[in-house]
């Protein structure tokens, strides 16, 4: 079975520009999460997506929005880009096992670099 | 709020030997999960291993074992005969039981292993 695709794996964007990342989660998952991972730090939680409607939102701006897709597919959009927005963006693909508890699966990551 | 602490920015082990790695957390949760993430120089995150809070029995996987105070609110992670390929920032992270997939990262401990 694949695993969590991420596209593109590194992108150079300048400071006000807009970005879209992409997530493919692993076959049968129908949610994801999107994780911001600055440099030297652990990643913090932007987004979680289930059957295409948003679970949860981390404390971040109005400027990243995301969305999934009817094949669970999801993309992460950032606009106004600021040179604090450099980062490693992961996105995890969730398995629901049950009694509460969902296990996710990291993809290798989008490094965006703002210049 | 919720938070994970690990005071340990590096370590280093040698090779065969065994390591400790820290964490604390902060919660006022009585249903939560607690996680060891590796984050190897490639980037992708894969699950060492976790704990059911409501478990008072330490986890096991192979050569990677818990130790979980839960009073203390303390989940130390211990590896033994500490191989080449454990070289890697290991995170701590947190969830609250129910929670779709919001995971609360420590800063992570870079681990070195030395032959």
């Amino acid at each position: 079975d694949a695993g969590v695709t991420q596209s593109p794996t590194h992108l150079i964007k300048t400071r006000g520009q807009h970005v879209t990342l992409r997530c493919s989660p692993i076959s049968g998952h129908k949610s994801v999460s999107w994780y911001q991972q600055v440099l030297g730090q652990g990643p913090q939680f932007i987004f979680q997506y289930y059957e295409k409607e948003e679970r949860g939102r981390g404390n971040f701006p109005d400027r990243f929005s995301a969305r999934q897709f009817p094949n669970y597919s999801s993309e992460l959009n950032v606009n106004a880009l600021l040179l604090g927005d450099s980062a490693l963006y992961l996105c995890a693909s969730i398995q629901q096992l049950g009694s509460g508890y969902n296990e996710q699966f990291f993809g290798p990551g989008t490094r965006l670099t703002v210049l | 709020a919720q938070t994970v602490t690990q005071s340990q920015p590096e370590m280093s082990v040698q090779e065969a030997e065994t390591v400790t790695l820290s964490c604390t957390y902060d919660t006022s949760e009585s249903d939560y999960y607690l996680f060891w993430y590796k984050q190897p120089p490639s980037r992708q995150m894969i699950l060492v291993i976790r704990q059911e809070a409501y478990k008072q029995q330490n986890a096991t996987e192979n050569r990677f074992s818990v130790n979980f105070q839960k009073a203390a609110k303390s989940f130390s992670l211990k590896i033994s005969d500490s191989q080449l390929g454990d070289a890697a920032m290991y995170f701590c992270a947190y969830s609250i039981g129910g929670s779709q997939g919001n995971l609360i990262f420590g800063k992570g401990t870079k681990l070195s292993v030395k032959p």
